[in-house]
């Protein structure tokens, strides 16, 4: 079946840093690829997605490239805030026979000033 | 912002009594989920809807029931709540499948615990 192994937290880093999470998947035929964000106290929002291969997400400095070569979606941040502190989830959801998001196990990403 | 609501936002109760927790949007979306977020497992899926009464079972879906009478609700119950889930319960909304258009949206979450 279809499933996204991540980088295991916590990850500590400081202003300005450069973060990058791993994430790896599994799965059948062609899936899209999801970067989903939780605040503290919030629900998940999505960050960025890719739908094919070598697509690149982007959004709020953060990005990350479709690779089907690897089967992988690394999330990237050149230079990280104390906002960015959060738990970052990579998903995938494989098509439009199976409706569901597949989520990895979150990667709690803490930033100090 | 979708509009997206869960009701209530905390509860504590009982082993072996029954609970309801309530999703309702207002953005019209065909599809609706319920996920379980525990340390170390991410989001799982419990059970989803693709219509008002179509639904269908994911991954943890023992323990649970649900509903969707109207397109804007879907209902989760605990038939009989166990200290096992005790979690958090989030709700998640999409309106097209396939094609690109796999983005869920999700509510602000229903904290369970279960004594």
């Amino acid at each position: 079946g279809d499933s996204v192994t991540q980088m295991e937290g916590p990850v500590t880093l400081s202003e300005e840093a450069f973060l990058t999470i791993n994430c790896t998947y599994t799965a059948t035929g062609y899936p899209s690829l999801f970067w989903y964000v939780q605040y503290p106290g919030e629900g998940l929002q999505l960050l960025l997605k890719a739908t094919k291969a070598d697509d690149k997400g982007s959004n709020k400095g953060f990005e990350a490239t479709y690779r089907k070569e690897t089967t992988s979606f690394h999330l990237e941040k050149g230079s990280v805030q104390v906002s960015d502190s959060a738990v970052y989830f990579c998903a995938l959801c494989s098509g439009s026979v199976d409706y569901k998001l597949s989520f990895g196990a979150g990667t709690t990403v803490t930033v100090r000033a | 912002d979708a509009g997206i609501t869960q009701s209530p936002r905390h509860k504590v109760t009982e082993t072996g009594t029954p609970v309801t927790l309530r999703c309702h949007q207002t953005e019209n979306h065909r599809y609706m989920y319920w996920y379980r977020q525990d340390p170390g497992h991410g989001l799982r899926l419990i059970h989803y809807s693709y219509g008002v009464k179509d639904t269908d079972k994911g991954e943890v879906s023992d323990g649970y029931s649900v509903s969707r009478s109207k397109t804007e609700d879907f209902l989760l119950t605990l038939e009989s709540a166990t200290s096992s889930q005790t979690s958090v319960y989030f709700c998640a909304i999409s309106e097209t499948l396939g094609q690109g258009n796999d983005e869920q949206y999700f509510g602000p979450g229903t904290r369970l615990t279960v004594t």
